[in-house]
């Protein structure tokens, strides 16, 4: 069935290096994706979006990137901190019914060593 | 600005006995909302989405029903809960196509 996927559930990066977060998604039809930060015992924030006609989008010390051809999206988060420890969700949307609809991975856990 | 809140933070229920959970939206008129549910260490569920005053739209059969009495209050009940209805429940709204997350409320069903 299609669905929104992470390769890796847990990820562990050192203080100061760059992390990459990948997602996986099975309709191509989505047309507009998102990435959230969870923290334990909070609800989700929005981190950054990205529509299906641009292949990247930068923020603050993150970066979507898009690959259509492959379905395939991922979130580098520069120099990464003890603070961006937590759970990484991706998110595809699809408008149905009057609203747009989204369809959420499993998250990947993100561990920032000392 | 925005802003989102739910109540309770934390509930702890009986199997068998009614729910209420509240969402109100501040700061927009007219909001989608949404609620979700997510099981440990899972995904989000989508339960039920509204597009205005008493639409409700249900995503999965379930034990649960949502209500939308006034533009920017949300609320989500059960005559009985169950056991498996425990979880950490995520109000959300959007105007648009994102959706901003409330900061949940955590059910207990024992």
């Amino acid at each position: 069935g299609e669905s929104v996927g992470l390769h890796l559930p847990t990820l562990s990066v050192q203080e100061g290096d760059n992390s990459i977060i990948n997602c996986a998604y099975s309709n191509s039809a989505s047309d507009y994706f998102i990435w959230y930060k969870q923290e334990s015992g909070k609800g989700p924030q929005f981190i950054i979006d990205i529509r299906s006609n641009m292949d990247k989008r930068q923020g603050q010390r993150v970066t979507v990137l898009l690959n259509k051809t492959v379905k395939h999206l991922s979130l580098q988060i520069a120099a990464t901190q003890p603070g961006d420890s937590a759970v990484y969700f991706c998110a595809e949307s699809r408008y149905t019914s009057g609203t747009y609809k989204y369809i959420f991975g499993t998250g990947t856990r993100l561990k920032v060593l000392a | 600005s925005q802003t989102i809140h739910q109540w309770p933070a934390t509930l702890v229920q009986p199997v068998g006995s009614p729910l209420s959970l509240e969402c109100t939206v501040e700061g927009t008129s007219n909001p989608n909302l949404y609620w979700y549910r997510q099981a440990a260490g899972r995904g989000l569920q989508l339960l039920f989405y509204s597009v205005g005053i008493g639409q409700i739209s249900s995503e999965v059969p379930q034990n649960l029903s949502a209500s939308r009495p006034q533009d920017r209050q949300f609320i989500l009940s059960s005559k009985k809960l169950l056991l498996s209805d425990s979880g950490f429940y995520l109000c959300a709204w959007s105007w648009g196509e994102t959706q901003y997350f409330g900061p949940g409320t955590r059910l207990l069903v024992l």
